[in-house]
């Protein structure tokens, strides 16, 4: 299993841009989310979603739009990039919500810098 | 939403066990304590999780009091690859929330 992958690793965004973090994991999960980390602190959540078809919004979702329409991805766009956006973007994923002992598995972060 | 809090750094030497205590102040029924940690550049990896009691794995133990109000991550005989941030959290149902960690630096 490749676990949790996210591309791209770093991407340089300018003011009004849009772009599609991805995130895949092939671990037949349901629950997916996305986080934002900035400098320092801890994660915040920005989407989520508990199977296909199905999305939530999270703590911080402005800005942030989602769509799961396959068990497998769960991409993440900035509609229009603000420098307020930059930060890493960490994807996660677990088998359900609804197992709380479950354990949620991280992807290795995307670092956004918007201009 | 239900946060945790903890001490935002600790510094210890390598060869020493430490101990990070975090408060649960809000926990849920339902709710396990996990505890997860990262370093710099990566995603945060799972640790340890318990309900209550004790509970030990190959990395660390974790110690949960009786009335799950606390509990206390142990990490015995650190060394530098351990300096990293540990965030404890409430997980049930809910979307996890994470705070801002505990920052350990071990030092030679």
């Amino acid at each position: 299993n490749a676990g949790v992958t996210q591309t791209p690793k770093f991407q340089v965004l300018k003011t009004g841009q849009s772009m599609t973090l991805q995130c895949a994991q092939d671990m037949n999960h349901e629950y997916m989310s996305w986080y934002r980390q900035d400098p320092g602190m801890g994660l915040r959540l920005i989407h989520y979603s508990v199977g296909a078809g199905i999305t939530d919004q999270g703590e911080v979702p402005n800005g942030y739009n989602v769509s799961r329409s396959t068990t497998e991805d769960f991409p993440l766009r900035l509609l229009s990039a603000a420098p307020s956006q930059t930060s890493v973007y960490f994807c996660a994923s677990k088998f359900s919500r609804d197992r709380p002992q479950e354990t949620q598995y991280f992807g290795p972060g995307t670092r956004l810098l918007v201009l | 939403l239900a946060k945790t809090t903890q001490p935002i750094s600790m510094d210890s030497y390598e060869g020493q066990e430490v101990n990070i205590t975090c408060s649960h102040n809000n926990i849920a029924t339902n709710d396990y304590i996990t505890w997860y940690q990262q370093f710099p550049s990566q995603g945060p990896r799972f640790i340890i999780q318990g309900y209550k009691t004790k509970v030990t794995n190959e990395v660390a133990s974790l110690f949960i009091p009786a009335d799950r109000k606390s509990s206390t991550l142990s990490l015995p005989r650190v060394s530098l690859s351990d300096t990293a941030v540990y965030y404890c959290l409430d997980t049930g149902r809910r979307a996890l929330t994470f705070g801002s960690g505990t920052r350990l630096q071990v030092q030679p």
